[in-house]
């Protein structure tokens, strides 16, 4: 079975400052995927960054990047120069494929807020 | 990004109706749509996975017949929650997988709250 485990419930940053979001994973499968998405008040879920199993290299989109430490099945969240509009859940997500079907399986979320 | 429209984005109905929800992915061909619900405060739990042209997969512990799911073209999939109780209120999210992509693409969702 997949799990998805984020142990922060909510986290504050100052303004400008950088936040690491932390998840760690299970599983057994040996190609799967990481996701990070935002979650702002309004309910949508907006995707943020991904991470494939066998990238070797850390994502980064803009000012996201994805620490991905496979041996210790993490793929922690770094936001840097947070802005007030970072103020939101994030949720972390793995993706795999059982019967040839991809499903995914999302942790319980991050609440940040950004302090001014 | 690719697009993904719900819709109602909300909707009350009384205790014991039915309630359709529409998912649509407007710029691209979804063969795949997944259907999840959201508690306040919770994590998406997935509900069950619709296919185009073919049944859906149900998660374990989703009543099928409770919570229809039709995927009649490669840019609809409907959820109708049929007879619908107090205990189905919740925030209802799908989302697409554009088969060029690998990231799935959510609709804005549909709240729904049943009176």
């Amino acid at each position: 079975a997949q799990k998805i485990t984020q142990t922060q419930p909510g986290m504050f940053v100052q303004e400008k400052e950088a936040v690491t979001l932390d998840c760690t994973y299970d599983t057994s499968d040996q190609s799967y995927g990481l996701f990070w998405y935002k979650q702002p008040s309004s309910g949508e879920m907006i995707f943020l960054i991904y991470q494939g199993s066998y990238d070797e290299q850390n994502a980064t989109e803009g000012r996201y990047s994805l620490n991905f430490q496979k041996a210790r099945k993490s793929a922690n969240l770094v936001i840097s120069a947070s802005q007030l509009g970072d103020s939101a859940m994030y949720f972390c997500a793995m993706s795999t494929y059982s019967g040839g079907y991809q499903k995914v399986t999302f942790g319980i979320g991050t609440k940040l807020q950004v302090i001014p | 990004g690719a697009v993904v429209s719900q819709h109602p984005s909300w909707v009350i109905c009384k205790s014991g109706t039915s309630v359709k929800i529409e998912c649509r992915s407007l710029d691209f061909q979804a063969t795949t749509m997944f259907w999840y619900r959201q508690f306040p405060k919770q994590s998406l739990m997935l509900m069950a996975t619709s296919n185009e042209g073919s049944k859906a997969t149900y998660e374990q512990g989703v009543e099928k017949d409770k919570f229809l799911i039709n995927h009649a073209s490669l840019t609809l999939s409907t959820l109708t929650v049929t007879s619908a109780h107090p205990e189905d209120s919740s925030f209802y999210i799908c989302s697409a997988r554009d088969p060029g992509q690998i990231e799935q693409y959510f609709g804005p969702g549909t709240r729904l709250t049943v009176t």
